[in-house]
């Protein structure tokens, strides 16, 4: 079956470092892999995605590269800010799954 | 404003007291699911819906029910709530195309006591 794994949280940062979440993942076929975030007390919003081996999404400052060879979609960000304070789930979807298949979510902290 | 909305968003019961979460959407989408979130286990499926009248059981379905009678509506039902179904739980649609975009609902944090 389908899976994905994250880096255990939580992680603290002071504002501007650099920030990598690692998501790595396990799928039957070729999935689609996105990045939701979700801030204190809001559902999850999209923040990025990635359809197909070698595609890059980004959104907000954040970046993921879809690398099939490591069944990995890490996301990154360059400098971060307060405001990135959050939850962060990597997902995926495969052609033959009906829906999303999650990680267990990584609380990033942003120090000022 | 495109929105998934519910209600209420925070519940407090008792153990056996039925109860229903309320789940409305207004982008006119065909996929609809309920998820629970708890510390560590991430976002797991409850239920989905593809269409009126088409549920089938998520990852976590048992002590659950859900119905779908109208394409903006999918209300969560628990017949006898048991204090491990106290947890934060988020409804969801999006359209029925492979990789659309997931909105989410703000959430309903329930507690059985």
């Amino acid at each position: 079956g389908n899976s994905v794994t994250q880096m255990e949280g939580p992680v603290t940062l002071s504002e501007e470092a650099f920030l990598t979440i690692n998501c790595t993942y396990t799928a039957t076929g070729y999935p689609s892999l996105f990045w939701y975030v979700q801030y204190p007390g809001e559902g999850l919003q999209l923040l990025l995605k990635a359809t197909k081996a070698d595609d890059k999404g980004s959104n907000k400052g954040f970046e993921a590269t879809y690398r099939k060879e490591t069944t990995s979609f890490h996301l990154e960000k360059g400098s971060v800010q307060v405001s990135d304070s959050a939850v962060y789930f990597c997902a995926l979807k495969d052609g033959s799954a009906r829906q999303l298949t999650f990680g267990s979510g990584t609380q990033l902290t942003v120090l000022p | 404003e495109a929105q998934v909305t519910q209600n209420p968003r925070y519940l407090i019961t008792v153990t056996g007291k039925k109860l229903t979460v309320t789940c409305s959407q207004n982008m006119n989408h065909e996929y609809m699911s309920w998820y629970r979130q708890d510390p560590g286990l991430g976002l797991r499926q409850i239920y989905y819906s593809m269409n009126v009248e088409v549920t089938d059981k998520g990852d976590v379905p048992e002590g659950y029910k859900v119905s779908r009678k109208e394409k903006r509506n999918f209300p969560l039902i628990l017949e006898s709530p048991s204090p491990n179904q106290t947890s934060l739980y988020f409804c969801a649609s999006r359209t029925g195309q492979g990789t659309s975009e997931q909105y989410f609902g703000p959430g309903t944090r329930l507690t059985v006591t």
